[in-house]
């Protein structure tokens, strides 16, 4: 599996402002995904990162509120905008495996803890 | 839409135990893989154990495996010979094949006491 990290790993934020949440893997990957568990809850897909066109968003996630940007095939960053206590969770991206068996599996990176007063 | 249901909010057992954690899921899509999740208080998602519809045989990891039960939509995780390390939430999750998006359980957190 690919070895994924985060920045930061955690961050207490003032409402109002913005946070951009970077994900470097140590590979190319061709999916990249940001889901959010809030506090207590699973986790749920905010969207899915593809390189060369914008990110999918899945339903009650909008581009405004998280931007997500993909460069390159080994980084993505997803941006909290304008954030809430709301907002305040655990967000996660993962990619996908790769190798024969491998396909369609997800692995996921450390998470960014988020507190928003 | 897909729902995947863990109806086991928290268990506890002795280390050197064996556990079984249950989880059920709903969909009309034959093609789909099934997943088992870990995340100790760390907060790092690991993944466990992995499972193909089409397969029938269960799948294994070392001391964990499962009981896919197809036409009853049932997945569920054994932890054989249970450690103190597997204290964890352990998260059930599904995927249609192509679609790239997981729906997680709500999740059974694990004690392993000493």
């Amino acid at each position: 599996s690919a070895v994924i990290s985060q920045k930061p790993s955690r961050d207490i934020c003032q409402r109002g402002t913005s946070l951009t949440i970077q994900c470097q893997v140590d590979s190319q990957v061709t999916m990249m995904f940001w889901y959010r568990q809030q506090p207590g809850q699973s986790l749920t897909l905010i969207a899915t990162a593809n390189q060369g066109s914008e990110a999918t968003y899945e339903s009650g996630f909008v581009i405004d509120k998280f931007p997500i940007s993909r460069p390159n095939l080994t980084f993505s960053t997803l941006t909290v905008s304008n954030m809430s206590p709301e907002d305040s969770s655990i967000y996660l991206c993962s990619v996908e495996g790769r190798g024969r068996g491998w396909e369609e599996t997800q692995y996921f990176g450390p998470g960014t803890r988020l507190l928003v007063l | 839409a897909q729902t995947v249901t863990q109806s086991q909010p928290e268990m506890s057992v002795q280390e050197a135990e064996t556990v079984t954690l249950s989880c059920t899921y709903d969909t009309s899509e034959s093609n789909y893989y099934l997943f088992w999740y870990k995340q100790p208080p760390s907060r790092q998602m690991i993944l466990v154990i992995r499972q193909e519809a089409y397969k029938q045989q269960n799948a294994t990891e070392n001391r964990f495996s499962v009981n896919f039960q197809k036409a009853a939509k049932s997945f569920s995780l054994k932890i054989s010979d249970s450690q103190l390390g597997d204290t964890a939430m352990y998260f059930c999750a599904f995927m249609i094949q192509g679609a790239q998006k997981l729906v997680f359980g709500q999740g059974t957190r694990l004690t392993i006491n000493p």
